[in-house]
């Protein structure tokens, strides 16, 4: 049972829309920073959102996040075959002094 | 380039020993926190434990707490993880993960492609 729950799985048909929720508490997501990271199985996992909104570089603007209270999420546009992968999101908890991800979404385009 | 190597990883026996070690460079490793964090077979993430830049805090996950021990050593630009006790439970993908500040708790920029550890007898 992750702190921070995110759905499953998603799906969407390529050239859509998908968002990812990570749903969390007064403890870690609505007073920390919320990232969010792509993983490939068998690769190493990229940062694609810190900060709750900003993208390194080199991420493409089709990646967003945003945060409102205790729940965050992360949007991508244009979805493309190779974005098909599982999607963590992650914060530091204040109650628990250590960093906790959620369970990870994979998603089908 | 950041670049993270982990090595290490083995089949080892329940109760058992091993030592993961983690290679850094194209960066100033002693300027950020580093990570370890795992990944069971079928399961997702799990942050396992966390020293920052100067190695004087550590923090640990309730499930290795007095079993693993992380350390680094700036003068090689290499981060350790002492694993005891291992158990089935600790069979996983582990990972080497740059913190994106001195202290720990900013999220991870930088990963390494895994070392797998495998305790089964």
């Amino acid at each position: 049972q992750s702190v921070l729950a995110q759905p499953p799985s998603v799906s969407a048909a390529p050239g859509q829309k998908v968002t990812i929720s990570c749903s969390g508490s007064s403890s870690n997501v609505a007073n920390n920073y919320v990232s969010w990271y792509q993983h490939l199985p068998g690769t190493a996992p990229k940062l694609l959102i810190y900060e709750d909104d900003k993208r390194p570089s080199g991420i493409p603007d089709r990646f967003s996040g945003s945060k409102s209270g205790t729940s965050a999420a992360l949007g991508i546009t244009g979805l493309q075959t190779g974005d098909e992968a599982d999607y963590y999101c992650g914060t530091w908890d204040n109650i628990l002094s250590t960093w906790v991800f959620g369970g990870g979404t994979n998603l089908t385009v | 380039e950041v670049q993270l190597l982990e090595s290490g990883g083995d089949l080892v026996q329940p109760g058992g020993s091993l030592r993961l070690s983690c290679a850094a460079s194209g960066f100033t490793f002693s300027n950020y926190a580093m990570s370890w964090v795992r990944q069971a077979p079928g399961k997702g993430l799990e942050w396992v434990s966390a020293i920052s830049g100067g190695g004087a805090a550590i923090y640990d996950a309730d499930s290795v707490k007095g079993r693993f021990t992380i350390s680094r050593d700036n003068s090689k630009n290499a981060l350790y993880l002492q694993m005891s006790s291992l158990r089935a439970a600790d069979t996983a993908v582990y990972y080497c993960a740059k913190d994106r500040k001195y202290n720990y708790g900013w999220g991870f920029d930088s990963w390494g492609q895994g070392t797998l550890v495998a305790v089964s007898s």
